[in-house]
This record gives C-alpha cells, structure tokens and sequence, in this order.
C-alpha cells in the first residue's frame, strides 16, 4: 500500500527549540507539499517542492524553511519555534495526475 | 489566482438524508478540482476529482460530485447519508498549467445525527 509517512503523530517543543517535521513517500513522487492546518482556515500551504533540493515557497513560509536532499523525504525545519507555530502539520506528495497523497499528519504544541 | 469557498463550515443531516455540501470555485484558466475527507485525527483521503471529460464525477463511498462550469461549482452529494460519513470535508482547485499547486476550502464538518 502506497503511503506518506510522518515520522510523528504528536510533539511537544518548547519556544525558541529549533524543530524538525520529516516526511517520507514510498511512490516515486516528483512534488512533495508541507501545509498546516488550522480550526476554520483550513489547510494552508507553507512550502512545495517539484525536485530534489528544488523548494518554492506557498502562503505562508514565514518562520519556516524545508529541505528535500533525497526524492523521497522532504523535511520542514522551524527556525525557533514560537506557540503561534502551535498545528497540525500535514505532509503530502503527488505525482502526475495532480492527486496528492496525504500523510496522517504530526499535531505539534510548542509551549 | 485561485480560490475557493466552502459554504457552511458545519452541515447536519439525519441517517439516510441527503447530504449536500456546496463548494464553489475561482479559476483563470480550467480547473481540476477534488474532494477530500479527513476523519479525526488523520489525514485528507481523496473521494473524488475532476479533471476532463464527463462533469459528474463518481468517488468513494457513494459519493459525487457535478462540476458546473456556469456556475463555477463543484458540490458533492450522496443520496443516503451514513454515520460513518461523519468528517470534515475539503473542496480543493489546483489549475490545469504548470506547477500549480492544491489550494484549499476552509473545511465542512459533516455531522449525521441517528
């Protein structure tokens, strides 16, 4: 079964920590995706990706940046995390076809 | 620039009701537009997508969607709803050109009283 695997379900990071997110796909996919999500905002894109080391930035990149070393894992890294950086993270790939692959999403609380 | 709106941020029906959930659409050039579902504490799964072709598109579950260029819509319906059908759910646009990439509705909340 094809997937996007998030390496965390839930993290707990205290303000100013510098915080990783990984993210791994199994389906040879070109394009990798980093959104948050937020109660009634729904799901807003932080940075994409069409290539390895390639990163373009989405909506709202402010306080995060990403790095894709390798097709199949495209990391998102906040700088110094702040409580305002406090979501639900949510991985994604797609290939041709325009239809993304969702991972189950990492719930991150910084305190 | 693309957009979309979902209209009601929660919709309630009874078992076996129609289930109705509006989302409309703002594209310059065609669109490819999906339906996504979440249950809690997962991820978004693909119920359905138009891309060419036919405007009513069949998904998952029993669910369908018409796509209404006139009225740049794209609602999704299922005739009978079921509890399980109870989730959040995402109407996305991504343009038919280049790297576009996904953009999405704020989210319904489907909730499916007995």
């Amino acid at each position: 079964d094809v997937k996007v695997t998030q390496s965390s379900r839930y993290l707990v990071k205290r303000t100013g920590e510098k915080v990783f997110l990984e993210c791994v796909q199994d389906m040879d996919h070109e394009n990798m995706f980093w959104y948050r999500q937020d109660p009634g905002l729904g799901l807003r894109l932080i940075y994409f990706s069409y290539d390895v080391k390639m990163k373009e930035k989405g909506d709202i990149p402010e306080g995060y940046s990403v790095s894709r070393e390798k097709k199949e894992r495209f990391s998102l890294i906040l700088e110094s995390a702040s409580t305002n950086q406090t979501s639900m993270y949510l991985c994604a790939s797609s290939g041709r076809g325009r239809s993304y692959t969702f991972g189950s999403g990492t719930r991150l609380t910084v305190v | 620039a693309q957009s979309v709106t979902q209209l009601g941020s929660h919709v309630s029906v009874s078992e076996g009701a129609l289930v109705l959930l509006r989302c409309n659409y703002s594209s310059s050039v065609p669109p490819y537009l999906f339906w996504y579902v979440q249950y809690p504490n997962q991820g978004l799964q693909l119920l359905l997508k138009y891309t060419t072709g036919a405007t009513l598109v069949k998904g998952i579950n029993g669910f369908e969607a018409e796509f209404k260029k006139s009225e740049t819509s794209f609602h999704l319906t299922k005739p009978s709803a079921h509890m399980s059908d109870a989730a959040e759910y995402f109407c996305a646009v991504s343009e038919d050109s280049g790297y576009s990439t996904l953009t999405f509705g704020k989210g319904t909340m489907l909730l499916v009283s007995p």
